[in-house]
């Protein structure tokens, strides 16, 4: 199963509202995590089963979707938000990531 | 508090091996299903393999498939992965990363360990 994150990259500005999507090429239900990367740290966790919050993430963090195709949405784009973004998909192996969307500032 | 130390990384050459190994600490080990995940230079994450909590199940990326082991010893709270036949595109780092419970999601990851194939 192919996981294809989009966009590859995007610049926006502060307070703006930014959308990333992950499209499964087969149905996965809700067995999707997205991660955040910052520049030179190791990846967290955002969001798990789709739509969950992890504990300590702010909420203007926010995930939905179920089957194939999923959404990672930041309400009011922060200047700390800056990374790149992953899905990866957990129903079955391989547990395979998207390729990534990077978030840089206007 | 989890901590996941990888070390066992290095420079190898085209068709050597490594043992990279991870020491688990501030959780019940043998209770979690653990990854392997790597990344390459200026490159996204890619997922390598994964192992149960008791070690009975275990799975590969395409990739690496009939190269790499993944294992782990509960009695030492560490995981270990063997990487054979390493080509150039073997270079990366290596993170260790714990799963939230059975096969699932990542809630932890470790510093990592770069493994440099390179004739």
């Amino acid at each position: 199963i192919q996981m294809t994150q989009s966009p590859s990259s995007l610049s926006a500005s502060v307070g703006d509202r930014v959308t990333i999507t992950c499209r499964a090429s087969q149905g996965i239900s809700n067995y999707l995590a997205w991660y955040q990367q910052k520049p030179g740290k190791v990846p967290k966790v955002l969001i798990y089963d789709a739509s969950t919050l992890q504990s300590g993430v702010p909420s203007r963090f926010s995930g939905s979707g179920s089957g194939t195709d999923f959404t990672l949405t930041i309400t009011s784009l922060q200047p700390e938000d800056v990374a790149t973004y992953y899905c990866q998909k957990y129903n079955s192996d391989p547990l395979t990531f998207g390729g990534g969307t990077k978030v840089e500032i206007k | 508090e989890v901590q996941l130390l990888e070390s066992g990384g290095g420079l190898a050459q085209p068709g050597e091996s490594l043992r990279l190994s991870c020491a688990a600490s501030g959780f019940t080990f043998g209770s979690y299903a653990m990854n392997w995940v790597r990344q390459a230079p200026g490159k996204g994450l890619e997922w390598v393999s994964v192992i149960s909590g008791p070690g009975t199940y275990t799975k590969y990326a395409a990739s690496v498939k009939g190269r790499f082991t993944i294992s782990r010893d509960n009695s030492r709270n560490t995981l270990y992965l063997d990487v054979n036949s390493l080509t150039v595109e073997d270079t990366a780092m290596y993170f260790c990363a714990k799963a939230k419970k059975s096969i699932s999601w990542i809630d932890s990851w470790g510093q990592g360990t770069l493994v440099i194939v390179s004739s």
